[in-house]
């Protein structure tokens, strides 16, 4: 089976502007869960999509957005960008059941705000 | 306050040995916990699990120990290799939050030759 996909690889972009993250799922998996990474905070979560509905949100700004399509592919978007936002946000791909589910994730898209 | 602790950012074996993670976490609502292996810029990829009704998982050369009581989980890598290098994240969730990972802030294994 093909692994998370996660395009583009690399973004740079100014502050103020917005952007659209792209996520492709372990075929067969309905849940997609987004995460952060910057040194500083490590791995944060970000939301959980499962079924086209978002399952869990964490502590993030009412500027990051997602939503999942009907063949379980997922976007990520940021709008307003701040310096901040440079990190390397990751998406995950798991069957989405209930009880123990592992996720698989992607090689990340590394966002870069200037 | 952090949920999931890796307290040792950094950890050097020589080749063979054998290698122990260490995890700490404060919240008993989970009940499934991770390991996950990554390098510099790629995504975490996922190594071994156990659920919190086991107290041990074997995979090959990994092995996770769970301590419930304790809040205490530990990956066990024998023997070590030099490709076993990179940062290691210890993850937990909870019933009904499967999709929202819980990460320690990783333990930087080296492994030398």
């Amino acid at each position: 089976k093909a692994g998370v996909t996660q395009t583009p690889r690399y973004l740079i972009k100014t502050r103020g502007q917005q952007v659209t993250l792209s996520c492709s799922p372990i075929s067969g998996h309905r849940s997609v869960s987004w995460y952060q990474q910057t040194p500083g905070q490590g791995l944060q979560f970000l939301f959980e999509y499962f079924s086209e509905t978002q399952r869990n949100k964490g502590n993030f700004p009412g500027r990051f957005s997602g939503r999942q399509f009907s063949n379980s592919r997922s976007e990520m978007n940021v709008s307003t960008l701040e310096l901040g936002d440079s990190a390397l946000y990751l998406c995950a791909s798991s069957l989405g059941g209930r009880g123990a589910d592992t996720q698989y994730f992607g090689p990340g898209t590394r966002l870069t705000v200037l | 306050d952090q949920q999931v602790k890796q307290n040792s950012p950094s950890l050097s074996v020589q080749e063979g040995r054998i290698s122990i993670l260490n995890c700490d976490y404060t919240n008993s609502m989970f009940d499934y916990f991770l390991w996950y292996k990554k390098y510099p810029a790629e995504g975490p990829t996922f190594l071994i699990s156990i659920s919190s009704i086991k107290d041990k998982n074997e995979d090959g050369r990994f092995t996770v120990f769970l301590n419930k009581s304790a809040k205490h989980l530990s990956l066990h890598i024998v023997p070590s290799q030099p490709g076993d290098s990179a940062v290691y994240f210890c993850a937990a969730s909870s019933a009904g939050s499967q999709g929202n990972l819980i990460f320690g802030k990783g333990t930087k294994l080296s492994v030398k030759p």
